[in-house]
């Protein structure tokens, strides 16, 4: 087991411009999240997956994001017509669903800047 | 709504000096309860939790208790090292299937 793995580590774009990112969660796991963290913040929840199916999303998450779980393993989240505000760390994170509180698996992020 | 309240950092300690850092929480009904660390370089990774009231999480020589009464779960270890300098979040998951995260605490330990 590899873990959880986002491509691609950092991402450097202009505004305006579209970007794509890829999470790769642990296989069995069926639970995947997104989150956006800011410098000296705490990660934000932003949408939720269980299995394909997209479940929650963050009124944080604006129309021009995003975010797909195709047969329920990877998944990617768009940004289009990126913002200077876009810029931050993209975490995925991946659970197996589980009664007493699951653990969620955090992928090490990729990284934004939108110039 | 719901949300996490950590004491601000940094906090700077010796070896082996005790270590405390405070969290808060407002969420309506028995939410779960975490601590995450983050290592220099490293994603996010779960350290201990505690689904519910006096639950009490421990793990790598740090513990916190899950207090109802004063919505706190505040995280302790009775001896600190180097290696655990690190950002330490606390959060909570309440109902729905979203984590709330506090903002951090960066731990800087001497030798």
């Amino acid at each position: 087991d590899t873990g959880v793995s986002q491509n691609p580590r950092h991402k450097i774009t202009k505004r305006g411009q579209n970007v794509t990112f890829r999470c790769d969660p642990i296989s069995e796991h069926n639970r995947l999240y997104w989150y956006r963290q800011t410098l000296g913040q705490g990660p934000e929840f932003l949408t939720y997956f269980q299995n394909e199916a997209q479940l929650e999303k963050s009124r944080l998450l604006s129309d021009r994001f995003s975010a797909e779980r195709p047969k329920g393993s990877f998944s990617t989240l768009e940004i289009q017509r990126t913002e200077q505000g876009d810029s931050a760390m993209y975490l995925c994170a991946s659970s197996l669903a589980v009664s007493g509180g699951e653990t969620q698996y955090f992928g090490p992020g990729t990284r934004l800047l939108v110039l | 709504g719901d949300s996490v309240t950590q004491m601000e950092g940094p906090v700077t300690l010796s070896e082996e000096a005790f270590l405390t850092i405070n969290c808060t929480y407002t969420a309506t009904g028995y939410p779960s309860l975490f601590w995450y660390v983050q290592y220099p370089g490293e994603g996010l990774q779960l350290l201990l939790k505690a689904t519910k009231a006096d639950d009490k999480g421990s793990n790598k020589g740090f513990e916190a208790t899950y207090r109802k009464e004063t919505t706190s779960f505040h995280l302790e270890k009775g001896s600190v090292q180097v290696s655990d300098s690190a950002v330490y979040f606390c959060a909570l998951k309440g109902g729905g299937f979203k984590t709330i995260f506090g903002a951090g605490t960066r731990l800087f330990v001497k030798a």
